[in-house]
């Protein structure tokens, strides 16, 4: 069975600091890994996805995410936090024998303060 | 690429009626598609899975004669809410899953907000 944890269900950071976003997940086969970001009454967009190649995962608007075996970990962080990342972000993980389900973390809040 | 469309964004209806949702992936084929409930503040729960060409799998607790769900495309999988009560008022959020290669991704749609009067 998979499962995700997201550490920190709002984060407040402010303009320009850097944004660290920890996600901890459990599965029994390697996984798949997604951080989507979600924007007040829209659907998931896809920040980036881990898939068994490099693992520093660059993705959109200057986030990045490190996946590392040996702590279950997937964090997501960016450099330089804008007004406009402020959102809800989601850590995902899918197992291709699952079905390609996605079992999702409980999310985090970034609030940016100017 | 990989755009996921929902019609409508919003619905109310009357209790009783039934609210029918599409899912259509705009620019690839989805052999699977995928429909999720989020309550207000919380995380994606999966409802069901809709596969092309046949009965779609549903999640352990979701009624499957109330949410009715058909993907007769490779482009369009819709969910009927039938017999809408208020507790079925809720923020409806479906994906496609993407293949290219040996990836798989599943690109969400923007939501569809039901609110059952």
């Amino acid at each position: 069975a998979q499962s995700v944890t997201q550490l920190g269900s709002h984060v407040s950071v402010s303009e320009g600091a850097l944004v660290l976003l920890r996600c901890n997940y459990s599965s029994s086969v390697p996984p798949y890994l997604f951080w989507y970001v979600q924007y007040p009454n829209q659907g998931l967009q896809l920040l980036l996805k881990y898939t068994s190649a490099a693992t520093l995962v660059k993705g959109i608007n200057g986030f990045e995410a490190e996946f590392k075996k040996s702590e279950t970990s997937f964090h997501l962080t960016k450099p330089s936090a804008h007004m406009s990342d402020a959102a809800e972000y989601f850590c995902a993980v899918s197992e291709k024998a699952a079905g390609n389900k996605l079992t999702f973390g409980g999310g985090t809040r970034v609030l940016v303060k100017p | 690429g990989a755009v996921v469309s929902q019609h409508p964004s919003r619905v109310i209806c009357k209790s009783g009626t039934s609210v029918k949702i599409e899912c259509r992936s705009l620019d690839f084929q989805a052999t699977t598609m995928f429909w999720y409930r989020q309550f207000p503040k919380k995380s994606l729960m999966l409802m069901a899975t809709s596969n092309e060409g046949s009965k779609a799998t549903y999640e352990q607790g979701v009624e499957k004669d109330k949410f009715l769900i058909n993907h007769a495309s490779l482009t369009l999988s819709t969910l009927t809410v039938t017999s809408a009560h208020p507790e079925d008022s809720s923020f409806y959020i479906c994906s496609a899953l993407r293949l290219a290669g040996a990836e798989e991704t599943q690109y969400f749609g923007p939501g569809t907000r039901l609110l059952v009067l």
